[in-house]
């Protein structure tokens, strides 16, 4: 597709259940990156990948949350044992180059809308 | 590491009025500094954005932002607002030299009322 693409749109899940969430992003782009964003927080840096690796993890919140991305192209972001605070809309944007090059813009999709019951 | 302050979270405005978001922003180091805007039911897209040069920078729609490095700021303002300017704002910074992890300040939700 022409944007990215994130899938499910709505995730409703009980406490203590996996999910998954995906990520396509914009084809040829190489670097990628998950965020969160709940209710007045802004936007949280979760992780970014360079192609299949992920050289920075520091935003991740916990053990519970892992990402893995295959082939440079598809993400996917698991959240194990979810709690209610993991409610939020998860954000994954890319864009067209790595490394030291950082004046580009990100594209980011429409976010996963992730509910804790 | 570096931080981003927008100093309101709701900013009610009448159409036609001009309006100005404020940002200010903390690093150690140089920093690149960009507006993104939220549309409702909409992912983010990135309004304007500062890097080198001219302090002023425009959008195509109207918006203008102007990078005070002595006060740390990259206000956001328009000096006429439509109905369709209805939206959240956020105000974000990146290291230079990095790798375009973006800090986002909290966000303001400009409403425009008729």
């Amino acid at each position: 597709g022409a944007g990215v693409s994130q899938s499910p749109s709505n995730k409703v899940t009980e406490k203590g259940k996996d999910v998954e969430l995906r990520c396509d992003p914009i084809s040829g782009h190489t670097a990628l990156y998950w965020y969160r964003q709940s209710l007045g927080q802004g936007l949280e840096f979760l992780i970014y990948f360079q192609g299949n690796s992920a050289p920075d993890k520091s935003g991740l919140p916990s053990d519970r949350f892992s990402a893995e991305r295959t082939g440079g192209s598809v993400s996917t972001l698991t959240i194990q044992r979810t709690q209610q605070e993991d409610s939020a809309v998860y954000l994954c944007a890319s864009r067209t180059s790595g490394g030291g090059d950082n004046t580009g813009e990100l594209f980011f999709g429409e976010g996963s809308r992730l509910t804790v019951l | 590491a570096q931080s981003v302050t927008q100093l309101d979270s709701q900013v009610p405005v009448f159409e036609e009025a001009p309006v100005e978001l404020r940002c200010n922003y903390s690093s150690s180091v140089s920093v690149y500094l960009f507006w993104y805007v939220q549309y409702p039911n909409q992912g983010l897209q990135l309004l304007l954005k500062y890097l080198s040069g001219s302090t002023l920078v425009e959008s195509i729609n109207g918006f203008e932002a102007e990078f005070n490095k002595s006060q740390t700021s990259f206000h956001l303002r328009k000096p006429s607002v439509h109905i369709s300017d209805t939206a959240e704002y956020f105000c974000a910074v990146t290291r230079v030299g990095g790798y375009n992890k973006l800090i986002f300040g909290a966000g303001t939700r400009l409403a425009v009322h008729p």
